[in-house]
């Protein structure tokens, strides 16, 4: 079963260094997006992307963060000076097309620390 | 007001027992409704969309009420590997399907 892949599964950095967060969506979704989860709280919305360009954005996604799709297969989540609070789960996800609802397919996410 | 709201629980149930949840949603232009679970410290994973007519899928049942901005999932004969959180998502309205998620209804079944 196509499955969306993370890496790493657990990352730990200092305050204020930039961290790269890496996913392989499904590969023939469209629709990217990425969500995060501070422990103990629910799933928030950051960004999606569609198109080679970023179609939604959260207030959460702000000029610290940034998204890319470098290639035909990656797509990945920088988080620039980061801060103790963005310590959560940050889980990619994809979906095939819009019509057929966000029928999103979450990575097993990627554990962030920031001490 | 919270855009998704549901009993964070827990429910404890002897295996077997019958479970209902629900959720109540503010945004009523909402189009897509969804029911994901969530194991301690795992991905959120798709359980079943919700339609307006309501859908069953082997033992879960989903229910959405348009007009009281309300959705329902139905647990029949719980199995101890039921056990998890129950996430209500709804869709944010306009473009790209982003997902609003509910805060989850813990479900502990025991044998």
């Amino acid at each position: 079963e196509p499955e969306v892949t993370q890496t790493p599964s657990h990352q730990v950095t200092q305050m204020g260094q930039e961290v790269i967060l890496r996913c392989v969506p499904i590969s023939n979704h469209l629709y990217f997006y990425w969500y995060r989860q501070i422990l103990g709280q629910k799933v928030e919305f950051l960004v999606s992307f569609y198109n080679n360009e970023i179609s939604e954005k959260s207030e959460i996604f702000d000029d610290q963060f940034s998204v890319e799709r470098p290639d035909g297969s990656n797509f990945t989540l920088k988080i620039r000076s980061t801060k103790l609070e963005d310590s959560a789960m940050y889980f990619c996800a994809s979906s095939e097309a819009r019509d057929r609802g966000p029928e999103a397919f979450f990575g097993q996410g990627t554990r962030l620390t920031v001490v | 007001r919270k855009e998704v709201e549901q009993d964070p629980g827990p429910f404890n149930v002897p295996e077997g027992a019958t479970v209902a949840f629900n959720c109540t949603y503010s945004n009523s232009a909402s189009q897509s409704f969804f029911w994901y679970r969530q194991d301690c410290r795992k991905e959120p994973k798709l359980l079943m969309s919700v339609y307006s007519s309501g859908n069953e899928d082997g033992r879960f049942t989903a229910q959405l009420n348009r007009a009281s901005q309300y959705i329902s999932l139905l647990i029949r004969d719980s199995k101890l590997s039921d056990s998890a959180t129950y996430l209500c998502v709804v869709n944010s309205v306009g473009g790209y399907s982003t997902l609003t998620f509910g805060k989850g209804t813990m479900l502990l079944v025991s044998p």
